[in-house]
């Protein structure tokens, strides 16, 4: 089982706000990262060291973190959205780093 | 522009060992590590580990401790991992992407382990 845990499948009406958590006690001390995944493509990284977005990410995507939980926030979900996310920290040794297990959004 | 180009589709009987190469380019090589992620069909996406192109120091994942090496050529900017002692279970896309924040990624190598 993982040790950042996402809740498997969230959905979004189009234009709406949606927030995409990812639990786990290493986040009390260590920043995540989020990677968005859309069929048959590799990963892209829509989200580092907690709130920072790389070049090209469009600003509706967000990170932010409180206690054990980091959270994605999509606002105003376009249907390019439609995708897997997955974040990425430490596992609760800090020793090694791991993924959660992913969040498939819908955007309806 | 940065990219990172890896090595064909392989096929592997189960026991035996597969290579991977990933070739960097449009950026200084050794400036940044070299991540190794792998996701089996229909699942998720597991960290297999990492390497500093740099100084050559590893850190992966303790389930492939043993039968997992990463590799460098700072010559060819290339990075390899090879994965020993194959099943099934290893039947998986294998990813490398550039250093711990993976902000650049391959194209993905599947690797088909049957009998």
């Amino acid at each position: 089982s993982s040790e950042l845990t996402q809740d498997p499948a969230v959905s979004v009406a189009l234009g709406h706000t949606v927030r995409i958590t990812c639990q786990g006690d290493s986040l009390r001390n260590y920043y995540a990262s989020w990677y968005q995944q859309k069929p048959g493509q590799a990963p892209l990284l829509v989200i580092y060291a907690e709130n920072n977005r790389p070049s090209g990410i469009p600003d509706r995507f967000s990170g932010s973190s409180s206690g054990n939980t980091a959270s994605l926030t999509i606002t105003g979900a376009q249907a390019d959205d439609e995708a897997d996310y997955y974040c990425h920290s430490r596992d609760s040794s800090g020793n090694h780093r791991i993924f959660g297990g992913g969040t498939k959004l819908t955007v309806l | 522009q940065v990219q990172l180009v890896q090595s064909g589709a392989e096929v592997k009987k189960p026991g035996s060992s597969v290579k991977v190469s990933c070739k960097a380019s449009g950026y200084t090589f050794t400036s940044r590590g070299i991540t190794w992620v792998r996701q089996a069909p229909g699942q998720g996406l597991e960290w297999m580990g990492w390497i500093s192109t740099n100084k050559g120091n590893t850190d992966s994942a303790q389930k492939f401790q043993g039968r997992f090496t990463m590799t460098t050529d700072t010559s060819t900017s290339t990075a390899y991992m090879e994965l020993r002692s194959l099943t099934s279970d290893d039947t998986a896309i294998y990813f490398c992407a550039r250093d711990i924040d993976m902000d650049v990624w391959g194209q993905g190598t599947t690797v088909t382990v049957s009998s």
